[in-house]
């Protein structure tokens, strides 16, 4: 039940295309989910967050769309660029332990 | 550069000893986190710590231990190391106690356990 599902474990898209990635979640405690972008051979850094009372998020080229009945919610990158190369994490904070559970990742290269 | 450092950057170590990480939050941040990033685990939060107190506990074995110091710089204890302790081991911090605040990662430590 603390678990985070996200798909696909690749993508591959072109330049100027819609990037998505899906995550799926089962703890109805989980009450944050943020985004991150991770380049290699650095940590990750927060992209993007919701939380469960808002449906969409928008901030410039990405944004996060939440299913709260689905327990679904994912991340939209609009006219993806080569920069935009990099694994991307969802993850859920759960209400009472305050606790972070993240998804497997997902490694995005878009190509020129 | 998010401003947190992680010292060292490398660590080379054999089974069963122990070794301790260090994590300097940026200024005027009061909360730091610590994961594990391994490529059989994923990415794991193992503990946070608010102005030297545990704030929250997640997948952090008994042989590790951690602690935040009164200069909120904190250090993660990891003892009695087994192979499958190698992994990146980054550090974050974050203004309030709140999880949701935003979370600036450090470049991590990378531990090589032989």
């Amino acid at each position: 039940q603390q678990q985070v599902k996200q798909s696909p474990q690749s993508l591959i898209v072109q330049k100027g295309g819609i990037s998505i990635i899906n995550c799926a979640y089962e703890n109805t405690a989980f009450d944050y989910f943020p985004w991150y972008q991770q380049f290699p051979g650095k940590g990750p850094a927060l992209l993007i967050a919701i939380r469960p009372d808002v449906s969409e998020k928008k901030e410039g080229r990405f944004t996060i769309s939440f299913n709260k009945s689905a327990k679904q919610f994912s991340l939209h990158i609009m006219d993806s660029q080569p920069g935009d190369s990099a694994t991307y994490f969802c993850a859920a904070k759960d209400n009472y332990g305050q606790n972070f559970v993240f998804g497997p990742g997902t490694r995005l290269s878009v190509l020129p | 550069d998010s401003g947190v450092t992680q010292t060292p950057k490398h660590l080379i170590t054999a089974t069963g000893q122990r070794v301790t990480l260090r994590c300097s939050p940026r200024s005027g941040d009061l909360s730091v986190y610590w994961y594990q990033q391994s490529l059989d685990q994923g990415l794991q939060f193992l503990i946070q710590y608010y102005n030297g107190e545990e704030r929250a506990k997640g997948n952090i074995l008994e042989r590790f231990s951690a602690q935040q110091f009164p200069d909120l710089h904190s250090e993660l204890n990891l003892s009695s190391l087994e192979l499958g302790d190698s992994a990146l081991y980054f550090c974050a911090s974050s203004v309030g106690a709140s999880g949701s605040n935003e979370q600036f990662f450090g470049p991590g430590t990378r531990l090589t356990v032989l």
